[in-house]
């Protein structure tokens, strides 16, 4: 069975700082894909980033970068320059194909101005 | 662009009434369909998926139902709400299975 786990349940930033959010995951699975959500006070669920497992090279988007560790099953979110509007809660989640996404139970990321 | 779109956004409903929430997508064909509740301050529980129209897949055993009547809605219902149905529920669509997810914006449901 696949299981995502995010040992920070809380993490806070000074604004234009950097932060990194940790996620470690397990699965049996070859071929699995990765995900960071984002999930402000909206509660509106946001694609932050997406990694491929079979790629060896991290993804980024704009600030937002990560750092797929595969041997070690691990897969943290570094934001970079934090804005304000970066403060939400984060889920890591990874799905291998089928309809079940697997999620993390989420780190709540406060910005401090 | 793709676009979902789910209603109500807030609902307040007495223990034992029915229920319907409705989500679409727009600018997609034969998508995924996905509803999730999300408990306040916890992660996401799937509770069902569609792959095809009539397609109705349940993950947890519980008084709520799904149907997707069209190609792009999904509805989840339920005949009589519980108090422990308050909640959260987000409406999702992908591709196919296994590639992101993009989320509705949720209707917040609470049971008195």
């Amino acid at each position: 069975a696949q299981t995502v786990t995010q040992s920070q349940p809380e993490m806070s930033v000074q604004e234009a700082e950097t932060v990194t959010l940790s996620c470690t995951y397990d699965t049996s699975e070859s071929d699995y894909y990765l995900f960071w959500y984002k999930q402000p006070p909206s509660r509106q669920m946001i694609l932050v980033i997406r990694q491929e497992a079979y790629k060896q090279q991290n993804a980024t988007e704009n600030r937002f970068s990560v750092n797929f560790q595969k041997a070690a099953k691990s897969f943290s979110l570094k934001i970079s320059d934090s804005q304000l509007g970066d403060a939400a809660m984060y889920f890591c989640l990874t799905t291998s194909g089928t309809y079940k996404y697997i999620f993390g139970t989420g780190t709540r990321l406060k910005v401090l101005a | 662009s793709q676009t979902i779109h789910q209603w109500p956004a807030t609902l307040v409903q007495p223990v034992g009434s029915p229920l319907s929430l409705e989500c679409t997508v727009e600018g997609t064909s034969n998508p995924n369909l996905y509803w999730y509740r999300q408990a306040a301050g916890r992660g996401l529980q799937l509770l069902f998926y569609s792959v095809g129209i009539g397609q109705i897949s349940s993950e947890v055993p519980q008084n709520l139902s799904a149907s997707r009547p069209q190609d792009r809605q999904f509805i989840l219902s339920s005949k009589k709400l519980l108090l422990s149905d308050s909640g959260f529920y987000l409406c999702a669509w992908s591709v196919l299975s296994g590639f992101e997810q993009y989320f509705g914006p949720g209707t917040r449901l609470t049971v008195t």
